[in-house]
């Protein structure tokens, strides 16, 4: 089966731009993570998807993040204006079911200059 | 909610030593520890994981210890080789809480050293 997906796998971007992350994850996969792991430090969880639903958002930073989850299938992740402390990899995961082991993708390294 | 410290932060061993990495959690209600190792340019993959109804599990030269008491859980590794060298990151959850997500620790850099 074809893992979970992540595009791009980098990205570089002035302080005030906009970047789209996008994450496809195992098909079949109801449940969807966002989790980000900043140089040196733990792999922070972000938010939680069950199908198209949110079910879970605690973790995002702050209302320049917005991420969405059209149909159930694919997520995307926006910032919105960027800032440099935005910087670092966005790592998307999906499983079957809550409590199955995550299955995680490549990440995107967001670079924010 | 859960914090998930973990250490060392980094660990250099010879080939074929043994390598211990310790974790301990806050929540008493977490029941499942994952432990996942990246490798560089990697995702992070899971290599084995307990669940609060056991104390260890084994798999060849991975095995993780859990004392729900002291709320801490380890990963050794024995006879290492090269290809261990990787980040390793522990975790932990209350899976029948509700849909809480793993919280992990910041990892672990091991190095094998040939």
């Amino acid at each position: 089966e074809a893992g979970v997906t992540q595009f791009p796998s980098h990205s570089v971007i002035e302080k005030g731009q906009t970047v789209t992350l996008r994450c496809d994850p195992i098909s079949g996969h109801d449940n969807l993570y966002w989790y980000r792991r900043v140089m040196g430090k733990e792999i922070k969880f972000l938010l939680h998807f069950v199908k198209e639903s949110k079910q879970d958002e605690s973790g995002m930073p702050n209302n320049r993040f917005l991420a969405e989850r059209t149909g159930g299938t694919y997520s995307t992740l926006k910032v919105q204006p960027a800032e440099l402390e935005d910087s670092g990899v966005y790592f998307c995961a999906s499983s079957q079911v809550y409590g199955s082991p995550l299955h995680f993708g490549n990440g995107t390294r967001l670079t924010v200059t | 909610g859960e914090n998930v410290e973990q250490h060392p932060s980094t660990l250099s061993v010879q080939e074929g030593d043994s390598a211990v990495i310790k974790c301990t959690y806050s929540d008493s209600a977490s029941n499942y520890f994952p432990w996942y190792k990246q490798e560089l340019g990697k995702r992070p993959q899971l290599i084995i994981d307990i669940r609060s109804n056991v104390g260890e599990k084994k798999d060849q030269r991975i095995a993780v210890t859990l004392n729900k008491t002291a709320k801490h859980f380890s990963l050794h590794i024995t006879e290492t080789q090269p290809e261990d060298s990787a980040v390793y990151f522990c975790a932990a959850s209350p899976l029948n809480s509700g849909n809480t997500p793993l919280v992990f620790g910041k990892g672990t850099r091991l190095s094998v050293i040939a």
